[in-house]
């Protein structure tokens, strides 16, 4: 299996644009996060969706940022306008969705806004 | 509100010898807990997982360690090898909850 596939691996925008970064989960999971990782918070839980309806977006920071799983095999989280302190590592990663199933992550996106 | 806390930002440990990563929780509805590896570049991958209902997990050289009364866990590398440095993060969920809330890592460095 191909694992967690994310894209792009690097961006680098300025501030005010749009950015969009995309996930494919591992084929068979139906279960899919979005992390942040920061310095200063470390990993941060931004949104999850279970087969594809999002159950807990309490993470997800303001209304700048926007996540949607339109099939099981794809997921978008989209920041609308951008700016610096948005810049970090984002994480997708995915899972079978039981209680305690370990979760797989992709390589991450490293955004950078200047 | 960090309510997985590792306040070990880094760590170094010479080859060989016993590396100890920490890790203390609050909420005390937390009942699993995982820790996590990551390499530069790559994402997190899964090391090592313990239930609540158990004090300790042994997968090789590596052993989680948990505390429930000081709301603690510990993992403990032994021999610690050039491979193991890397970021380690703790993370716990809640019972019926599939969410991971993650630590912010400790950076592992072995010297050969």
């Amino acid at each position: 299996d191909a694992g967690v596939i994310q894209s792009p691996r690097h961006e680098v925008t300025e501030m005010g644009q749009e950015v969009t970064l995309r996930c494919k989960p591992i084929s068979g999971h139906n279960s899919l996060f979005w992390y942040r990782q920061t310095m200063m918070r470390g990993l941060e839980l931004l949104i999850y969706f279970n087969n594809n309806v999002p159950i807990d977006d309490s993470g997800m920071p303001e209304d700048r940022f926007s996540a949607k799983m339109p099939n099981a095999s794809f997921s978008t989280l989209k920041i609308q306008p951008s700016e610096p302190r948005d810049s970090a590592v984002y994480f997708c990663a995915s899972s079978i969705g039981r209680l305690n199933e370990k979760l797989f992550f992709g390589s991450g996106t490293q955004l950078s806004v200047l | 509100d960090q309510q997985v806390k590792q306040n070990s930002p880094s760590l170094s440990v010479q080859e060989g010898r016993i590396s100890i990563l920490n890790c203390d929780y609050t909420n005390s509805m937390f009942d699993y807990f995982l820790w996590y590896k990551k390499y530069p570049a790559e994402g997190p991958t899964f090391l090592i997982s313990i239930s609540s209902i158990k004090d300790k997990n042994e997968d090789g050289r590596f052993t989680v360690f948990l505390n429930k009364s000081a709301k603690h866990l510990s993992l403990h590398i032994v021999p610690s090898q050039p491979g193991d440095s890397a970021v380690y993060f703790c993370a716990a969920s809640r019972h019926g909850n599939e969410k991971l809330t993650f630590g912010t890592g400790t950076r592992l460095t072995i010297i050969p």
